[in-house]
């Protein structure tokens, strides 16, 4: 097993586009998490599932972000209507169990120009 | 809520020279797990350590070590003789009662020839 894969690396965009994130966590993971992090910062939390079920979201998700985990596997996160202000390195990490360490890819930079 | 604390933004020090990475955390819950994350250049964050609440025993691991203090609330980090493969952002954080992983801001380490 490779990890936790994060596609694509890198996204460029104009405000007000739409992009879309996806993250493949450790095959035998049924916890997946969604974390943000801007510069000089430490990751914020956004949402997390556990199998399909989005069981927490964070206040720092607005309506404008969704994020899904169609049957439990991989895993999307939408950014609808970019702004500026969403420029930042989004991670995905996954566990096996609750209170586990969590591993992370390498996320995927997002600059919205 | 939980709360971490990394109050060290930057610290230089010169190869083989000791150091400590500080961590204060807060919480209410008797229940909880620490952690410490390496984020070299490449971005991916690296797992290190994880504790729970009731085990305060201190570990070591090659020429890392952490001292765990309850009465401080501190999880503190050493890397003793270090090295320029050592250049990295450290993370501390908190996962306590069923909330998610709450990160600390970080503390970059840079360690010159």
């Amino acid at each position: 097993d490779t990890g936790v894969s994060q596609n694509p690396r890198h996204k460029i965009t104009k405000r007000g586009q739409n992009v879309t994130f996806r993250c493949d966590p450790i095959s035998e993971h049924n916890r997946l998490y969604w974390y943000r992090q801007t510069l000089g910062q430490g990751p914020e939390f956004l949402t997390y599932f556990q199998n399909e079920a989005q069981l927490e979201k964070s206040r720092l998700l607005s309506d404008r972000f969704s994020a899904e985990r169609p049957k439990g596997s991989f895993s999307t996160l939408e950014i609808q209507r970019t702004e500026q202000g969403d420029s930042a390195m989004y991670l995905c990490a996954s566990s096996l169990r609750t209170g586990e360490k969590l591993f992370f890819g390498s996320g995927t930079q997002l600059s919205v120009l | 809520a939980q709360k971490v604390t990394q109050a060290q933004t930057e610290i230089s020090v010169v190869e083989k020279e000791d150091v400590t990475l500080d961590c204060v955390y807060e919480t209410r819950d008797t229940t909880y797990y620490l952690f410490w994350y390496k984020q070299p250049p490449s971005g991916e964050l690296v797992f290190l350590i994880r504790r729970n609440s009731f085990d305060e025993q201190n570990e070591i691991s090659g020429r890392y070590s952490w001292n765990f203090q309850k009465s401080t609330s501190s999880f503190n980090f050493t890397i003793t003789a270090s090295q320029v493969v050592d250049s990295a952002v450290y993370f501390c954080a908190l996962r306590a009662g069923y909330s998610t992983l709450t990160f600390g801001k970080g503390t970059m380490l840079l360690v010159s020839p």
